[in-house]
């Protein structure tokens, strides 16, 4: 069992320039979410998702998309990179029943635009 | 907003002294109450978790407090080591069983010196 796994686990952006962070899960987990760490600030929800093909928006998810095309993956899109969201991306899951009580995260994604 | 108010946002404990970290709630409907902890580099991991129906729990050196009339909880680590050194997020659930948001606080950056 890997867990939750994100890709790529560091990346440099200059402003304006897109990309897609890629989160997987291999426990069979519902839900999957989408958050961002800033000093100071804990960790604050972009995006979330509770099932395949269904996803919902966070606290903060403005200048972000995702798709849940399958079940174990949840990928988050940056269309156009702006220095503030320079920031650690992780991604979550949990299993349901839990009510997204316990959630497992992956290692994080250190993302750095310029 | 931030619905969860954590406290202090660093703290250095002597080894085998009690490292003490507060949370403060404002919505009601809060049902679960989850602290995490964060190792350098790593994602976050569920360390103990209590709901409202119980004042305290312990697991090992770890015990939460929970004061619901003062809509207040707190992490105590007794005999804190070295290997506890890390950041620590309280956060707070609602939603029932259907779907949860976890809210989380603004984290606790703990170091214990030798």
């Amino acid at each position: 069992n890997a867990g939750v796994t994100q890709t790529p686990k560091f990346r440099v952006l200059k402003t304006g320039q897109s990309m897609t962070l890629l989160c997987a899960q291999d426990m069979n987990h519902e839900y999957m979410y989408w958050y961002r760490q800033d000093p100071g600030m804990g960790l604050r929800l972009i995006h979330y998702s509770v099932g395949e093909g269904t996803t919902a928006k966070g606290e903060v998810p403005d200048g972000y998309n995702v798709s849940r095309l399958k079940k174990q993956n949840f990928l988050l899109g940056l269309e156009s990179a702006a220095p503030s969201q320079t920031s650690v991306y992780f991604c979550a899951s949990s299993p349901p029943g839990t009510g997204g009580s316990r959630q497992f995260f992956g290692p994080g994604t250190r993302l750095t635009v310029l | 907003q931030q619905q969860v108010k954590q406290s202090p946002q660093s703290l250095i404990v002597q080894k085998g002294g009690i490292s003490i970290i507060n949370c403060a709630y404002e919505n009601t409907a809060f049902d679960y109450f989850p602290w995490y902890q964060q190792f350098p580099g790593k994602g976050p991991a569920l360390l103990i978790a209590i709901r409202p129906d119980v004042s305290e729990k312990k697991e090992g050196r770890f015990t939460i407090s929970f004061n619901k009339s003062a809509k207040q909880f707190s992490l105590h680590i007794m005999d804190s080591q070295p290997g506890d050194s890390a950041t620590y997020f309280c956060a707070a659930k609602s939603g029932g069983t259907s779907y949860g948001k976890l809210t989380f606080g603004q984290g606790t950056i703990l170091t214990v010196h030798p």
